[in-house]
């Protein structure tokens, strides 16, 4: 069974920065591409980027809003996939998902870690 | 204008069927793009539901009953979600998705309301 668990999220000040973290079984991690979606609250859903696998080169895409700011890596060996948060906004304030895209796309999804950015 | 423009809300009867939109934007031709749906509850994640391309590129979430298809309509430039025979708890948030010139775009999501 797939499972992907999100940590790492809390209070934080604008500006300040955070990592987010990914725990991932069931399926064979190193072969998947994975992606970081959130959702702000009451809002929609919104893409925030990608990392490929080590195979595929480990590259990454963001969204427009995040680059510079928002950096994904990943550990094969632990099966964690990772979000590096910096220079925080009250808009970035959202429920962070981590989903893959081994299969179809976004077939798997965590429950989420809220990061809220308040001062 | 968005990539991808679906209503805000449709409420429909239990038991008939519900017709979800997805509209790309006008300068995007819907013909190579494999749309995804997503169906979100309440305090819970979004649930894959379905890929939709083609009647000979599709696919289903694991655990998703039939009663959940795709399809297009090229003449509205649009991609659809069909849910038949639908049932109280198939009111959720419903959210299209496609990749676009290397983003993952989401639509602004349908509320589906079954009364």
């Amino acid at each position: 069974e797939v499972q992907l668990v999100e940590s790492g999220g809390g209070l934080v000040r604008p500006g300040e920065s955070l990592r987010l973290s990914c725990a991932a079984s069931g399926f064979p991690f190193n072969d998947a591409w994975m992606s970081w979606v959130r959702q702000a609250p009451g809002k929609g859903l919104e893409w925030v980027g990608r990392i490929k696998s080590k195979s595929d080169g480990e590259t990454t895409d963001y969204a427009a809003p995040v680059k510079g700011r928002f950096t994904i890596s990943r550990d094969d060996s632990r099966k964690t996939l990772y979000l590096q948060v910096n220079s925080l906004k009250s808009e970035d304030t959202a429920v962070y998902y981590c989903t893959t895209e081994w299969g179809s796309a976004m077939e798997h999804w965590g429950q989420g870690t809220l990061l809220t950015v308040s001062s | 204008q968005a990539v991808l423009t679906q209503p805000s809300s449709l409420s429909a009867s239990p038991g008939a069927s519900a017709s979800l939109t997805c509209t790309l934007r006008s300068d995007i031709n819907i013909g190579p793009y494999r749309m995804y749906w997503f169906q979100q509850k309440p305090g819970s994640p979004p649930q894959f539901l379905l890929r939709y391309n083609s009647d000979s590129d599709k696919h289903l979430g694991s655990g998703v009953p039939s009663r959940f298809s795709g399809s297009k309509d090229a003449s509205a430039n649009a991609g659809i979600l069909l849910i038949s025979g639908l049932q109280s708890e198939d009111e959720a948030d419903y959210y299209c998705m496609v990749w676009h010139t290397s983003d993952w775009v989401f639509g602004g999501g349908t509320k589906l309301t079954v009364l």
